[in-house]
């Protein structure tokens, strides 16, 4: 069974700070990697989607990806509020039509 | 900025009914998929579809489940027999393509939201 693992937190951050999110994965061969924000009732919304090994930022994000350890990250700087959310990481495989499959999330409080 | 549609936002149903949840996803896009969250769950996947059929779909799909691309926009999931099991969001998504890249990139639609009673 293909797995992706996450800590499931809750990860408490003050405001200002930042918070850092890892996620490892089974499964060697995977090929896309992506960071998805879930609000509670809410549906998935992408952050990130990450594809070579390294850093790849944009905005208050940075992704990390290292296919050689089976790990990518999520780093948030200057956490503020609105963050406060679950942060899911999917990958998809090679031999996949697409198929996404799902971390369990890390939920992430930023307190004011 | 183009997003995907769902309706309707919450369904509620009696076991052993038939549900039909409709999308509509990205104009452009080619792939189109369905998720569910059990509640306090993982996103789980249920089926990819390409060119008007089935590319891939999971253990959860089995033949009370089936999708349609009834016209040249909606894409629909039907429950035939509606089990409490069932009961989850359904989350329907899109992509322009498959491969590595940008055009793999899945945007998800709001959800709708099924209880089965």
């Amino acid at each position: 069974q293909k797995e992706v693992e996450q800590n499931s937190g809750p990860l408490s951050v003050p405001e200002g700070a930042i918070a850092s999110l890892n996620c490892t994965y089974s499964d060697r061969v995977s090929q896309s990697f992506f960071w998805y924000r879930q609000y509670s009732g809410k549906s998935p919304e992408l952050i990130m989607s990450i594809y070579s090994n390294g850093d790849k930022e944009d905005g208050r994000f940075t992704a990390q990806l290292n296919k050689a350890s089976q790990y990518v990250s999520l780093l948030i700087r200057d956490s503020q509020p609105s963050d406060s959310a679950t942060y899911l990481c999917a990958l998809r495989g090679t031999d996949s039509w697409g198929k996404l499959q799902f971390g369990a999330g890390t939920q992430v409080v930023v307190t004011p | 900025e183009p997003e995907v549609t769902q309706t309707p936002s919450h369904q509620v149903t009696q076991m052993g009914q038939e549900v039909i949840l409709r999308c509509v996803p990205i104009s452009n896009h080619l792939y189109f998929y369905w998720y569910r969250q059990i509640l306090g769950q993982k996103v789980e996947f249920l089926v990819s579809f390409y060119n008007n059929e089935i590319s891939e779909k999971s253990e959860i799909f089995d033949d009370q489940f089936s999708v349609e691309r009834p016209d040249g926009s909606n894409f629909t999931l039907k429950i035939r027999s509606t089990k409490l099991e069932d009961s989850a969001m359904y989350f329907c998504a899109s992509s322009e393509a498959r491969s590595s890249g940008r055009t793999d990139t899945q945007y998800f639609g709001p959800g709708t939201r099924l209880t089965v009673l």
